[in-house]
């Protein structure tokens, strides 16, 4: 079956610890993203790739870091530097030359100690 | 101004009413709107994906899009308990990023 995976479903962060959230896809699409979304709010991209080994920023990139070493994977690294990470965090991928429609991964909520 | 204004709700209605979800958004260069379904700690599906203005049906589903109001609309007919969810708005004007409002919930009780 074709999808977007991401792991571990939840995951518990401790002050000053980075951490990495997975994201493969096995759909063929080019262009991946990274979104957090807290409660009541809607999603906001922290950033995407369009090609592999290129990322862009988002509007919320500060404490976040990315690679995009194959075109199925995409981690997001959550650092220190982010006080605020407790959120759900969604991947996203899409194929170029085919519109705009993103399809989603099931999430990842990180919690901190 | 936010780019995409959404109700929250929540928003409650019997089984088998008509609901009627709508966002606004204050860019005339958006072309791309769709609409994404989220049941609760699960990722968004799609539901809808309309280029430009007018309507699209999807079985018990129309999206429609008023471009000349900057306003676009969900309606579910015959809703049933298994379409409460947050519907989510999307919008794009194209490269590459999409802009979301904030969600509606939607609770259709039995």
């Amino acid at each position: 079956d074709g999808g977007i995976t991401q792991s571990p479903k939840y995951l518990f962060r401790k002050e000053g610890q980075n951490v990495t959230l997975s994201c493969e896809q096995n759909l063929n699409h080019d262009a991946m993203y990274w979104y957090r979304q807290d409660p009541g709010q809607g999603l906001r991209l922290i950033y995407y790739s369009q090609i592999v080994n290129d990322f862009q920023k988002g509007d919320i990139a500060e404490g976040y870091s990315v690679s995009r070493e194959k075109k199925e994977s995409f981690p997001l690294t959550v650092t220190s530097a982010q006080k605020n990470p407790t959120a759900f965090y969604l991947c996203a991928s899409k194929r170029e030359g085919f519109g705009e429609t993103q399809y989603f991964g099931p999430g990842t909520r990180l919690l901190v100690l | 101004q936010k780019e995409v204004e959404q109700d929250p709700g929540p928003l409650s209605v019997p089984e088998g009413a008509i609901v009627s979800l709508n966002c606004t958004y204050s860019n005339s260069a958006f072309q791309y709107f769709m609409w994404y379904r989220q049941y609760s700690r699960k990722g968004p599906e799609l539901l809808m994906y309309t280029y430009s203005s007018g309507n699209k049906e999807d079985g018990r589903f129309t999206a429609q899009v008023d471009k000349s109001s900057k306003y676009i609309s969900l309606f579910i007919r015959d809703s049933q308990p298994s379409d409460s969810a947050t519907y989510l708005c999307a919008v794009s004007g194209g490269y590459n990023k999409l802009i979301f409002g904030a969600g509606t919930r939607l609770a259709v009780h039995p």
